[in-house]
């Protein structure tokens, strides 16, 4: 039971590239979350995913897009990568009133 | 909106000792869960502890407890005994029950326990 895994753990861009960051979580939860980390903030929630299908807008989306592709995937793309962009990427899946984390994605954009 | 405050940036104490991380939040809601989580240096988030609004009795897990002050709108956590191991960046939280339940974080608080 691997609870959730994001990949990869490292990334570096250059600004205006593009990638996806993958998440998948083995626990059969209906909700997924894609946080961002960055150095004295607390995380902010960018989009989630109340269930398989719907997804909706967090507190700083933009420069991203979303993708649920079935109840265990749920994907963050940076269209056009932005040295603002710079930060620690968490996903994370629930049930009920808890969360479990992924082990984050450090992305630097040059 | 719901906000969440961590007003001690960083703490170190000494292994063995008591000590109290605070945490205020602000929102116009009844009902409502208050979570703490650990970051330790691996950047893993560990959930530590966790208090529904609507129970007044605080939540204790072994040597973690909380001050929840409904009133007040404070939620500390009281870490006994401290150990090396707790050194880590701590995180107050807070969700809505209904919806999509979402977590608020705060700024979180560094804290070093010296041995």
């Amino acid at each position: 039971n691997a609870g959730v895994t994001q990949t990869p753990k490292f990334q570096v861009l250059k600004t205006g590239q593009s990638m996806t960051l993958q998440c998948a979580q083995d626990m059969n939860h209906n909700s997924m979350y894609w946080y961002r980390q960055d150095p004295g903030m607390g995380l902010r929630l960018i989009y989630y995913s109340a269930s398989e299908g719907t997804t909706d807008k967090g507190e700083v989306p933009n420069g991203y897009n979303v993708s649920r592709l079935n109840k265990r995937e749920f994907s963050l793309r940076l269209e056009s990568a932005a040295p603002s962009q710079t930060s620690v990427y968490f996903c994370a899946s629930s049930l009920l009133y808890e969360q479990y984390f992924g082990p984050g994605t450090r992305l630097t954009v040059t | 909106a719901q906000t969440v405050t961590q007003s001690q940036p960083e703490m170190s104490v000494q292994e063995a000792e008591t000590v109290t991380l605070s945490c205020t939040y602000d929102t116009s809601e009844n009902n409502y869960y208050l979570f703490w989580y650990k970051q330790p240096p691996s950047r893993q988030m560990i959930l530590v502890i966790r208090q529904e609004a609507y129970k007044q009795q605080n939540a204790t897990e072994n040597r973690f407890s909380v001050n929840f002050q409904k009133a007040a709108k404070s939620f500390s956590l009281k870490i006994s005994d401290s150990q090396l191991g707790d050194t880590a960046m701590y995180f107050c939280a807070f969700m809505k029950p209904r919806g999509a339940q979402k977590l608020v974080f705060g700024q979180g608080t560094r804290l070093t326990i010296n041995p």
